[in-house]
């Protein structure tokens, strides 16, 4: 079937750290790759997606690249802030499928001043 | 703000009893998805509709069951609650049934069943 693994959370930091949240699946078909954020009392935000291999998402300083061969979609950020303080979520969908997302369990991150 | 509004934001209960959770989808959406997201399970699939018909169904247990109005708003009931059905209860939207189209989530619902 198809699934996303996330890495365990919580993820401490503090400001100005780099960041990196691995991300790997499984798809029976060809899948398009998201993140997504969640901050604390609201709903789900897209953060970025690729939708083919080798493709770079990136978004508000965050970056994630498209790798067929390890089937990953590792979420990376240079400098992180207060402000990144969120959960955020890899998912996958497949092409030409079913339009549902897949999500992973999701990884708290928390950015210390 | 995404666009896609849910009604209500939280919602208190207690077993055995049934509600209605609603959804308006960004405008010109004709797709509307349910998740539920819980601690155990996380974010989950429930059920997809498209332009009033049911496309798509997830892990939607048989208590629950949904609806898509011809204004495209929706409507997710949920039956003979348990204390397990304490989540929050996510609805989004996209342009339509394939193609690719970007979901966008509502605030969500978060239900207690006491």
């Amino acid at each position: 079937g198809n699934s996303v693994t996330q890495m365990e959370g919580p993820v401490t930091l503090s400001e100005e750290a780099f960041l990196t949240i691995n991300c790997t699946y499984t798809a029976t078909g060809y899948p398009s790759l998201f993140w997504y954020v969640q901050y604390p009392g609201e709903g789900l935000q897209l953060l970025l997606k690729a939708t083919k291999a080798d493709d770079k998402g990136s978004n508000k300083g965050f970056e994630a690249t498209y790798r067929k061969e390890t089937t990953s979609f590792h979420l990376e950020k240079g400098s992180v802030q207060v402000s990144d303080s969120a959960v955020y979520f890899c998912a996958l969908k497949i092409q030409g499928g079913s339009e549902k997302l897949v999500f992973g369990k999701g990884t708290k991150l928390t950015v210390n001043p | 703000d995404s666009g896609v509004t849910q009604t209500p934001k939280h919602l208190i209960t207690a077993t055995g009893q049934r509600v209605t959770l609603r959804c308006s989808p960004r405008s010109g959406d004709l797709s509307v998805y349910w998740y539920q997201q819980s601690l155990d399970q996380g974010l989950q699939f429930l059920i997809q509709y498209y332009n009033g018909e049911e496309r798509a169904k997830g892990n939607i247990l048989e208590r629950f069951s949904a609806q898509q109005f011809p204004d495209l708003h929706s409507e997710l009931n949920l039956s003979s609650l348990e204390l397990g059905d304490s989540a929050l209860y996510f609805c989004a939207s996209s342009e339509g049934v394939a193609g690719g189209g970007l979901q966008f989530f509502g605030p969500g619902t978060r239900l207690t069943v006491l």
